[in-house]
Formats: structure tokens, C-alpha cells, sequence
């Protein structure tokens, strides 16, 4: 079955502190994996993408990684700040011949910076 | 990235009544569109999947008489909820994916309240 599991569900830092969020999946046949930050009612928005060769992405203070053997990907927040609040969701995308891909999405983990 | 724009961003409507939401691709051809619910605290769920010209593709659960998906042209796809309940209050968001894209782009996002 394809799944995407996320890991804390919640998260409390403080700010200026660094977290690490991790993302397991069982997707097959696997083309991509994308992490999206979701502010409170608002959309998903694109942070990093990798595909399978990909180890690391990083965008700013985000960085996230992919280990395709284990199927296990990481995002990691540096220095974080009080908007790095929200839900950060993990996507993998399932390869296929339809021309467009089949998106899973994690149960997101829910990250709050508290000053 | 590319843009996509989806209206109205709140309704509130009388439980009986039909709502259509938009989703509109502003600077890119969307060859095929999305449609999630997500419920609070959990991830986004795909209700269809629309290709332009053809019928919408509805995932196992998802009524298609109740929830009708028109993708007229490649810009723009609409979802209306007919005969809405309060059950259905949720927030619908919107993605969009052109050909030569690794990724679908989302759009704003809905907040739908039954009342």
C-alpha cells in the first residue's frame, strides 16, 4: 500500500533552535518527494523537491535529505523563527504512464516556534 | 513557480444550497487539476482528479453527483458542491499540473462553512 508517514505529529521549539522532522514512505514505484509548508488556512507551498538520485536539497534555512534505499527523507530547519510556523507535509510523487504523477501526502507534523 | 488562483477564499452558505469554486492556472496551460478536502488537523485528501476536455476521475468515497468537477479549459477547472450539508464544511484546495512541470503547483485554498 502506498504510504507516507510523518514523524513528530506536533513539534515545540523555541526560537533560534534547530529541528529535524522526518518523513518514511512506502510509495512504488517512487519519482519524486517534495516537502510543502502549510501556514494555517492557506495552501500547501513548495519548499524542496528530489528526485531519486538526489541525497540533499537544501533552500535557505531548509534542508532536506533522501535516503531512497531506506525510503526515509528528512527535512531539517535551521536557526528556526516564529514563521517557520505550520504544518509541513512530505509528498511523494508515484511515477506512472498516464503523463502526470499521483501525489501522496503525509499527515504533516505540526511545528510551532514559540519566542 | 507558477501561479494558481482559487476563489472565493471563504463561503459561508445555507445548508441546501449549491457553491462553486474556482481554480484558475495564471500563467501556465494546466493540462490536468486536482482537488483535495482536508479536515482539521489532517492531511489533504484527493477527491478527483480533472483532465481538460474530459470527465473528472473521482477517488473511491467521493460522490460525483454531489461534488461535479468541470475543467472547460486548460486555465481554469471548478468545483461545486451541490445540495451542500454542514458535513461537508471543510477547506477544498486546488493543484494544478502542466506538462514539462515536476510539480503541481497549489492553489490559496477554500474554506467552506455550512451553516
Amino acid at each position: 500500500k502506498n504510504q507516507v508517514e510523518q514523524s513528530p505529529q506536533s513539534l515545540i521549539i523555541l526560537e533560534g533552535k534547530n529541528c529535524t522532522l522526518q518523513c518514511n514512505y512506502t510509495v512504488s514505484p517512487f519519482s519524486n518527494l517534495r516537502w510543502y509548508k502549510q501556514d494555517t488556512g492557506r495552501g500547501p507551498v513548495s519548499l524542496t523537491i528530489m528526485t531519486f538520485s538526489e541525497n540533499t536539497k537544501s533552500n535557505g534555512r531548509y534542508t532536506a535529505t533522501l535516503d531512497a534505499d531506506t525510503k526515509q527523507s528528512s527535512l531539517h530547519i535551521t536557526a528556526s523563527q516564529l514563521s517557520d510556523s505550520a504544518s509541513y507535509i512530505c509528498v511523494v510523487s508515484r511515477g506512472g504512464d498516464t503523463g502526470f504523477q499521483k501525489l501522496v501526502f503525509g499527515t504533516g507534523t505540526r511545528l510551532l516556534v514559540s519566542p | 513557480g507558477a501561479v494558481v488562483s482559487q476563489h472565493p477564499s471563504r463561503v459561508i452558505c445555507k445548508s441546501g444550497t449549491s457553491v462553486k469554486i474556482e481554480c484558475r492556472s495564471l500563467d501556465f496551460q494546466a493540462t490536468t487539476m486536482f482537488w483535495y478536502r482536508q479536515f482539521p488537523k489532517q492531511s489533504l485528501m484527493l477527491m478527483a482528479t480533472s483532465n481538460e476536455g474530459s470527465k473528472a476521475t473521482y477517488e473511491q468515497g467521493v460522490e460525483k453527483d454531489k461534488f461535479l468537477i468541470n475543467h472547460a479549459s486548460l486555465t481554469l477547472s471548478t468545483l461545486t458542491v451541490t445540495s451542500a450539508h454542514p458535513e461537508d464544511s471543510s477547506f477544498y484546495i486546488c493543484s494544478a499540473f502542466a506538462d514539462g512541470y515536476t510539480e503541481a503547483f497549489f492553489g490559496q485554498g477554500t474554506r467552506l462553512t455550512v451553516v
